[in-house]
């Protein structure tokens, strides 16, 4: 069974930094696209971002692109989801999330469903 | 960016009624590209339905979607105990956006 850890929970200071890891298990990290999704208390989901990792392509939602870096290591089969100067909006619990279609190439980069999910991490901002 | 609304908000029914939730899209999208998710309090969202009408493994045939255009439609035929949380619509169409739920209690 296919499976995706993410790192535990994080309390930080606003204005603060944040790096979030996110591991496959079971199957080669390169050959499916992997999708960052948070969800604010009591509220929805929200794309964050989305990264190849075999190439390193990525692709932002516009209200992060300034301050959010997502990576990728093949050889530890994780991708990580760094984000800086963070508000109190940004407490909510941050998703990876794996495509459901395989990646067409190294350098491609596509918005699919999401068919395996890791199972969530926290980040509380609080002064 | 194509912004998706789901109604109702909250959906009260009871055990083997059918429940019928809606997504409706700001612009135009394939229906290839619409996938709906459940999520359980304290648990990550679930596939359910992708390319709007394939079933994720596992989940059993009293889910089924329909739809075109703007217009989304998740039914579930009877409701189980367990059919009881929330459900987003998603769109994949170029970019991706979710809808804000509906709570189904």
């Amino acid at each position: 069974q296919v499976h995706l850890v993410q790192s535990g929970p994080q309390v930080k200071k606003p204005g603060a930094s944040v790096k979030l890891s996110c591991k496959a298990l079971t199957y080669t990290l390169k050959n499916y696209y992997i999708y960052w999704v948070r969800q604010a208390p009591g509220q929805g989901l929200e794309s964050v971002g989305v990264i190849n990792p075999g190439g390193g392509a990525t692709d932002l939602a516009q209200k992060f692109q300034d301050r959010v870096t997502i990576t990728s290591d093949t050889s530890t089969s994780t991708v990580y989801m760094e984000l800086r100067s963070l508000r109190s909006e940004d407490a909510a619990v941050y998703f990876c999330a794996r495509s459901g279609v395989e990646v067409l190439s190294a350098a491609s980069l596509y918005y699919k469903y999401m068919d395996v999910w890791g199972q969530g991490t926290t980040v509380t901002v609080s002064s | 960016e194509i912004v998706l609304t789901q109604s109702p908000g909250t959906l009260s029914l009871s055990p083997g009624e059918r429940a019928t939730l809606s997504c409706r899209a700001s612009q135009t999208i394939s229906s290839a590209y619409v996938a709906w998710y459940q999520q359980r309090p304290g648990q990550p969202p679930r596939l359910l339905i992708y390319g709007l009408s394939n079933r994720a493994t596992g989940i059993p045939d009293r889910f089924s979607s329909s739809g075109s255009g703007t217009d989304f439609t998740l039914i579930i035929s009877r409701l189980e105990p367990e059919d009881f949380a929330v459900y987003y619509c998603h769109q994949y169409d170029g970019s991706n956006s979710f809808g804000q739920g509906t709570k189904l209690e």
